[in-house]
């Protein structure tokens, strides 16, 4: 399939090693977050959320991190493996006034490759 | 629990044309969103449907414009392409106030 994400920055990791990417979000009223996982030629596939209630949340293998204060998120990705290579997006939620729609923010996305 | 399905999953057209982008949304879900993805970036909101009418829309002209059917599949349909609407366009559905859950998308080729 065609590759997503040709330019992006890239975080290297061997496997079996814990991965921590990095997210920076723009708005201070966001109040949900969610970490997409984008594998080549395929939709991007829910992994975790967090809503701004909350600073940290644990799922299997992962963990989502928020710091409200300097608006940043990061996902960490414990004992990474070959199937975890992808590019990964956060996104903030944007809720629109009035229409009550909801749409989200994706940010620039970074590729994880891990390396046997 | 079938997920959000898109088609066709490739799709060629001429400068000018129009094209039909089709999605079946996520069984319980009553929200659908369209997005465009271009090579290298992150998707961009077009707009959102709920009970069959449009109620958001990101920074798209009107040639973009959707439909949203009451067994919630949906359309987009895109009027006089041009070469910068070549992308992969994803469908996304969801629950009120829950996460999205995306399609596979459709790669477009305007040429």
């Amino acid at each position: 399939g065609e590759s997503v994400g040709l330019h992006l920055p890239t975080l290297s990791v061997q496997e079996g090693d814990n991965s921590i990417i990095n997210c920076a979000y723009s708005n201070s009223a966001s109040d949900y977050f969610i970490w997409y996982k984008q594998e080549s030629g395929k939709g991007p596939q829910f992994i975790i959320d967090i809503r701004s209630n909350m600073d940290k949340r644990q799922g299997q293998r992962v963990t989502v991190l928020l710091n409200k204060t300097v608006k940043h998120l990061s996902l960490q990705i414990a004992a990474t493996q070959p199937g975890d290579s992808a590019v990964y997006f956060c996104a903030e939620t944007y809720f629109g006034s009035g229409g009550g729609y909801n749409k989200l923010i994706f940010g620039a996305g970074t590729r994880l490759a891990v390396h046997p | 629990e079938t997920g959000v399905t898109q088609s066709p999953t490739h799709l060629i057209k001429t400068r000018g044309q129009q094209v039909t982008l089709r999605c079946s949304s996520q069984s319980g879900h009553n929200t659908v969103s369209w997005y465009q993805q271009a090579l290298g970036q992150g998707p961009q909101f077009i707009f959102q449907y709920y009970r069959e009418e449009e109620n958001g829309r990101g920074n798209f002209p009107p040639r973009f414009s959707g439909l949203q059917f009451p067994n919630y599949s949906s359309e987009l349909n895109v009027n006089a392409l041009e070469l910068d609407d070549s992308a992969l366009y994803l469908c996304a559905s969801s629950m009120t106030g829950g996460p999205l859950h995306f399609g596979n998308g459709t790669r477009l080729t305007v040429t």
